[in-house]
This record gives structure tokens, C-alpha cells and sequence, in this order.
């Protein structure tokens, strides 16, 4: 069965300190996959892709991830969090024709 | 370019009304969606479109209809409201199908409580 696991319902850190945010899937060949990130009151927002090739993917506000096949995951990582990344972030499998599966997100919180 | 627009922001139902959540997009996209979020499941896909005049159902359809008769808007209708259709629900649209790589660009929501 298609899924994908975000294991930390919250997360809190300092700011300035290093983030990574876990994501696990299930998906029978190479997926497609996404990280968003949704601002509070506001709609989901792309922070990044992976398709193919390269598995360490940049994104967009310094965020990257790292997808490895042979551990079914996709990690988002950013050296250094700033206050205005606290958000609800969503780790996304494109896995199928018209079918997007959602993590249940994580919700990241930051302290100065 | 104003992306993707939801109309209302908010709405306040009562039990068994209906209503019509409005999703227009400018990017001549294909493909539109609908979900809806509620805590602690990520978002669900209702209903979506992959162009005029067709439409299918998603992973929870049950109590939402949809129709598709131009390539901008993207309606969602309640036709008799229930407590547990209380979510936030967002539209997205994309160049093409949601299977491809292609990313979503999503409303900013609608959040809607049935008393």
C-alpha cells in the first residue's frame, strides 16, 4: 500500500539550532516526492522535489532533503532554523495517476 | 497572477444547508483538486478534475458534488451539511495530473464549521 509516515507530530527548536524533520513512504517504484510547508491560516507553500537523479535536493529558504531509496525516506533538513520557519510542514508521495498521499505533518516550533 | 483564489475565507453553516465553495485559477492549468484537512490526517483528497467537463472522485466523496464547465473554476458544493464535514478544505491546480511531477499550487482555504 501507497503511505507516507511523518513520525513527529511537533517538533521544538532554537533558534539557530539545525532541523530535520523525518519522513518515511511506501511505494512500490520510485516516487515522487515533496515537502510543503503551510504557514498558519495560510495554504501550502513548495519547498522542494525529488524526481530522479541527485538524491540530496535543495529547496527554497535554505531548507534541503535527502532521499534514500534503500531506507524508504526522505528527510528535510536545514542547518540553521529561523522564528519565521515555524510552520506545519507536509511531507508529499505523487505515487500514482491523479493521486497525492499527505504525512500527517509536523508542526515545528521555534524558540528565540 | 493571482494563482489560485478560494472564496469564502470563512463560513459558519447550520446542520443540512447547503453551499458553494468557489475555487478559480488564472495559469490555465488541467488539472484542479479539492481536499480537505483535519487534524493530525494531512489533507484528502475529495474531488478533482482533469479538464473541462470531467471529473472524478477521490479518496472521501461522500457528501460533495462537483462540476467542471471551464478550465478556471473548480466549484465544491455541500449539498446538505453535516458536523462532519467541519475542516478547512483547499483547492490546488497543476499543469497536469497529480501523478506526474508536477507540483500544486494550492488556495490559501476555506474554513468551514457546520453546527
Amino acid at each position: 500500500a501507497q503511505s507516507v509516515t511523518q513520525p513527529d507530530i511537533h517538533i521544538t527548536v532554537s533558534e539557530g539550532a539545525s532541523l530535520e524533520l523525518r519522513c518515511n513512504y511506501s511505494y512500490g517504484a520510485t516516487p515522487y516526492l515533496f515537502w510543503y510547508v503551510q504557514s498558519p491560516g495560510q495554504g501550502l507553500q513548495l519547498l522542494l522535489k525529488y524526481f530522479s537523479g541527485d538524491t540530496l535536493v535543495q529547496g527554497i529558504k535554505g531548507f534541503e532533503a535527502e532521499f534514500k531509496r534503500s531506507q524508504s525516506s526522505f528527510n528535510l533538513r536545514k542547518p540553521s532554523v529561523h522564528w519565521s520557519d515555524a510552520a506545519e510542514y507536509f511531507c508529499v508521495l505523487s505515487g500514482g495517476y491523479n493521486k497525492l498521499i499527505f504525512g500527517a505533518g509536523t508542526r515545528l516550533a521555534v524558540h528565540p | 497572477n493571482a494563482g489560485v483564489t478560494q472564496t469564502p475565507k470563512f463560513q459558519v453553516l447550520k446542520t443540512g444547508q447547503s453551499m458553494t465553495l468557489q475555487c478559480a485559477q488564472d495559469m490555465n492549468h488541467e488539472y484542479m483538486s479539492w481536499y480537505r484537512q483535519d487534524p493530525g490526517m494531512g489533507l484528502r483528497l475529495i474531488h478533482y478534475s482533469v479538464g473541462a467537463g470531467i471529473t472524478d472522485q477521490g479518496e472521501v466523496p461522500n457528501g460533495y458534488n462537483v462540476s467542471r464547465s471551464t478550465t478556471e473554476d473548480f466549484p465544491l458544493r455541500l449539498l446538505s451539511a453535516a458536523p462532519s464535514q467541519t475542516s478547512v478544505y483547499f483547492c490546488a491546480s497543476s499543469y497536469s495530473s497529480a501523478g506526474s511531477n508536477q507540483p500544486q499550487h494550492f488556495g490559501d482555504g476555506t474554513r468551514l464549521s457546520i453546527l
